[in-house]
């Protein structure tokens, strides 16, 4: 496709349920990143991919939080034992370049994740 | 600590009144500097970037930001204001002292009325 697809595009999970969130980066796109964006909230870094390699996970809240990118191109986060604090919009954005300082980011829709 | 701060949370203007929407980032020799437009259930939507040179940018959507270094700022402006521009607005920031990542304020809901 021509953008970046997220999907599901909304997922509630029971508390204690594990989630996974997919993405689909722009096709040849280098950098992928995922963001968590709290409600009232500007987006928050997760971590970071370039092809394949996870370079900066400092980001992630816990070591609940695992993120996957095995062929350099779709990305999964998964969470593990949701809380209700997980609640919150996932972007993911992706970039033809490598790191996000000099280069503009792609966003998709976002997964709006609530658990209950 | 902070490194990128919106200090207005929501502003109201009328369409067709100007718009100037505040960002200050904390740090950074030569920051890179971006203004998101991010519309109910959307993603974001880049509507300008600084990276260097001139330091008035201009950006889709009859949109500007002036980086003034002195001031650590990075205003986003428009001389007159559309219905559809209401919308949430975020500044963020990269390079180097910020790693692999953009930088983002906590936005500021722009709200239009005719």
């Amino acid at each position: 496709g021509a953008g970046v697809s997220q999907s599901p595009r909304y997922k509630v999970a029971k508390r204690g349920q594990d989630v996974a969130l997919r993405c689909d980066p722009i096709s040849g796109h280098v950098s992928l990143f995922w963001y968590q964006q709290a409600l009232g909230q500007g987006p928050e870094f997760l971590t970071y991919f370039q092809n394949e390699a996870q370079l900066d996970k400092s980001g992630l809240p816990s070591d609940r939080f695992f993120a996957e990118r095995p062929e350099g191109s779709v990305s999964t986060l998964k969470i593990q034992r949701t809380q209700q604090e997980d609640s919150a919009v996932y972007l993911c954005a992706s970039s033809s370049r490598t790191g996000a300082g000099d280069s503009p980011l792609h966003f998709g829709n976002g997964t709006r994740l609530t658990v209950t | 600590a902070q490194s990128v701060t919106q200090p207005d949370i929501h502003i109201t203007v009328s369409e067709g009144a100007s718009l100037e929407l505040r960002c200050n980032y904390s740090y950074g020799a030569t920051p890179y500097l971006f203004w998101y437009v991010q519309s109910p259930g959307q993603g974001l939507q880049l509507l300008l970037k600084y990276f260097s040179g001139d330091t008035l940018v201009q950006g889709i959507k009859g949109f500007e930001a002036e980086f003034k270094r002195s001031q650590s700022s990075f205003n986003l402006r428009k001389p007159s204001v559309h219905w559809s521009d209401a919308a949430e607005y975020f500044c963020a920031v990269g390079g180097m002292e910020y790693g692999n990542k953009l930088v983002f304020g906590a936005g500021t809901i722009l709200r239009v009325k005719s």
